[in-house]
């Protein structure tokens, strides 16, 4: 049982390329979430997807694009890298309200 | 807006004390609350998930608890050892229209000291 899983580990973009982040669970959650984690800022939600065919935005979606692919899959993709996207980016899931399971992250560094 | 705040953000203490994190929350108006601990370098590992009609949760040797009204949770650490070291994370889940919304505190960053 994996749970959560990310790809890449790790990524050096250059300024306006573009890219896309991969996250699978498979716990069968219905709830799918994207988060940024900086330096002094915390976690932030990018955008999530309560369930099958539905995505939303969260509270810095800017720059960034999501597909739920199906139940299990969830990719976020940035279609002109900026250096302010340097971040490490987490996927996480959940059976709808309940807990919360992180995936290992992504550190991305656009230089 | 919610906002969640943890204090300290740092903590040292040798091995074998026991020892308290706390978090509090500005809006009452919450689904649950969860307790993350985070290694150098790694995801996030869950801990504890406190519903909002609840008043704590254990595992081990970590005790939660949870105060609603007055925006406070606490994480209990009993007995604590070296690999207990890591970054520990408060979360809290909003009710209502917000209630797929994680809002996360910026850490207690816990050196345990053998």
């Amino acid at each position: 049982n994996a749970g959560v899983t990310q790809t890449p580990k790790f990524q050096v973009l250059k300024t306006g390329q573009s890219m896309t982040l991969q996250c699978a669970q498979d716990m069968n959650h219905n709830s799918m979430y994207w988060y940024r984690q900086d330096p002094g800022m915390g976690l932030r939600l990018i955008y999530y997807s309560a369930s099958e065919g539905t995505t939303d935005k969260g509270e810095v979606p800017n720059g960034y694009n999501v597909s739920r692919l199906n139940k299990r899959e969830f990719s976020l993709r940035l279609e002109s890298a900026a250096p302010s996207q340097t971040s490490v980016y987490f996927c996480a899931s959940s059976a709808s309200f309940y807990e919360q399971y992180f995936g290992p992250g992504t550190r991305l560094t656009v230089t | 807006k919610q906002e969640v705040t943890q204090i300290p953000a740092a903590l040292s203490v040798p091995e074998g004390e026991n020892l308290v994190l706390n978090c509090s929350f500005t809006d009452s108006a919450i689904y649950n609350l969860q307790w993350f601990r985070q290694d150098p370098g790694k995801g996030l590992t869950s801990l504890l998930l406190i519903q909002s009609s609840q008043r704590e949760q254990t595992s081990g040797r970590l005790n939660a608890s949870l105060d609603k009204s007055s925006g406070r949770s606490t994480l209990y650490i009993a007995a604590s050892q070296p690999g207990d070291s890591a970054t520990y994370l408060c979360a809290v889940r909003g009710s209502g229209g917000s209630n797929y919304k994680l809002t996360f505190g910026k850490g207690t960053l816990l050196t345990v000291n053998p």
